[in-house]
């Protein structure tokens, strides 16, 4: 079984100031990782995946991850963040991506930009 | 295309009705989920189905039944409701080896 752990539930960071919210995963198996993000009474949408290849994948809004294999982790990253990015950030992880997908999601972070 | 849909987007229940939420997605997915996301928690799998006539259970199916008639349609129907399933609702699609797509969900309130 996988499970996936979101250590921050909120993250407070000043506007134009970098920020990394961090997610760590435990599986017996090869896993593909996803981040989500919820604005605020919006449904989830995909900011960006690792399925294979490179470990370090940019996704939209200007924001990239990094997978670690030995840490088993996937930290969100961005340079410089907007008021616009706050939101609720949800990592998630899957053992398989053909067939059905047992989605294993974290509790999420709270992303609260301040100007 | 619309992608995932879903109604109602808000409903307030009592306890012991039942309801159904509706989804529907128009990019011919084989697979479509049921999801339910309560306060400071990931979202958990409540059912899943492969194809029309197809369908399993997720992580917390209690309380929770489902069909699927048709490639397009998943609905959930809520029997007996509870304050236990006060949570919001997401439904998502996915195409055979592809990623999944989220609808923008239904907040429910059972008083």
């Amino acid at each position: 079984a996988q499970s996936v752990t979101q250590l921050d539930s909120q993250v407070p960071v000043f506007e134009e100031a970098p920020v990394e919210l961090r997610c760590n995963y435990s599986s017996s198996v090869s896993v593909y990782l996803f981040w989500y993000v919820q604005y605020p009474n919006q449904g989830l949408q995909l900011l960006l995946k690792y399925l294979s290849g490179s470990t370090l994948v940019k996704g939209i809004n200007g924001f990239e991850a990094e997978f670690n294999k030995s840490q088993t982790s996937f930290h969100l990253r961005k340079p410089s963040v907007h008021i616009s990015d706050t939101a609720e950030y949800f990592c998630a992880v899957t053992p398989g991506m053909t067939g059905f997908q047992k989605l294993v999601f974290g509790t999420g972070t709270r992303l609260l930009v301040s100007p | 295309n619309a992608g995932v849909t879903q109604t109602p987007k808000f409903r307030i229940l009592k306890i012991g009705q039942s309801m159904t939420l509706q989804c529907a997605q128009d990019m011919n997915h084989n697979y479509m989920y049921w999801y339910r996301q309560d306060p400071g928690m990931g979202l958990k799998l409540i059912y899943y189905s492969v194809g029309a006539g197809i369908t399993d259970k997720g992580e917390v199916p209690n309380g929770y039944n489902v069909s699927r008639s048709t490639t397009e349609d998943f609905p959930l129907r809520l029997e007996l409701a509870a304050p236990s399933q006060t949570s919001v609702y997401f439904c998502a699609s996915q195409f055979l080896g592809g990623l999944q797509y989220f609808g923008p969900g239904t907040r429910l309130t059972v008083l």
